[in-house]
């Protein structure tokens, strides 16, 4: 059972660049998560998508774009990468949609260290 | 001030010792996760409890829904349990999406 997988582990980009951080999960959940970590601010959520077929903006949308491309997978995108976008990714899901059975625990893929100079 | 907060930031004790970190939050929610975040930066989900107490092995998590307030207690500590435990909340009208406490970096010492 690999749970939540994420690819990369880790990237450098050029300021400017362009790349997608992958997630997909075998777990049937549907809802999915992108958070980014940075020191002494905890997780914050990027983008979420409640079901498979929709996708809302979270806390720092700004600069990234998201594809829910299925149930198992749901993309992260860095359309021109910025030093303001280096931190640690985290992809997540847990099942429920948002409308009912939400309180369910957590599952995190392993992590994205990404540095954009 | 965060919905969430987490006290202590920081906690170093010595093997063997009880350890309580505490999670106070300002919203009504359904539901409140405990999460484990170890130095090799993996997150794990530790308990998730809308009432009363669970218990893991060592780890213990009570929560008290009219005082919004949470602990997350390790019994006989043990270096292993290093790690940053992270409190999140389901609020009652945030749908999906959680939010989190800042996160409390132990360190247990042999």
């Amino acid at each position: 059972n690999a749970g939540v997988t994420q690819t990369p582990k880790f990237q450098v980009l050029k300021t400017g660049q362009s790349m997608t951080l992958q997630c997909a999960q075998d777990m049937n959940h549907n809802s999915m998560y992108w958070y980014r970590q940075d020191p002494g601010m905890g997780l914050r959520l990027i983008y979420y998508s409640a079901s498979e077929g929709t996708t809302d903006k979270g806390e720092v949308p700004n600069g990234y774009n998201v594809s829910r491309l299925n149930k198992r997978e749901f993309s992260l995108r860095l359309e021109s990468a910025a030093p303001s976008q280096t931190s640690v990714y985290f992809c997540a899901s847990r099942s429920g949609d948002g409308r009912s059975s939400y309180n369910s625990p957590l599952h995190f893929g392993n992590g994205t260290r990404l540095t954009v100079t | 001030k965060n919905e969430v907060e987490q006290s202590p930031q920081n906690l170093t004790a010595q093997e063997g010792e009880f350890i309580t970190i505490n999670c106070s939050y300002s919203v009504g929610i359904s539901a409140l996760h405990w999460l484990q975040q170890h130095p090799g930066g993996g997150i794990v989900s530790l308990f998730m409890l809308s009432s009363g107490k669970k218990k893991h092995g060592r780890l213990i998590a009570t929560i008290n829904i009219q005082e919004k307030h949470s602990s997350l207690h390790i019994t006989a500590s043990h270096p292993r349990d290093s790690a940053v435990y992270i409190c999140a909340v389901d609020g009652e009208t945030s749908g999906s999406r959680l939010t989190f406490g800042e996160g409390t970096q132990l360190t247990v010492n042999p």
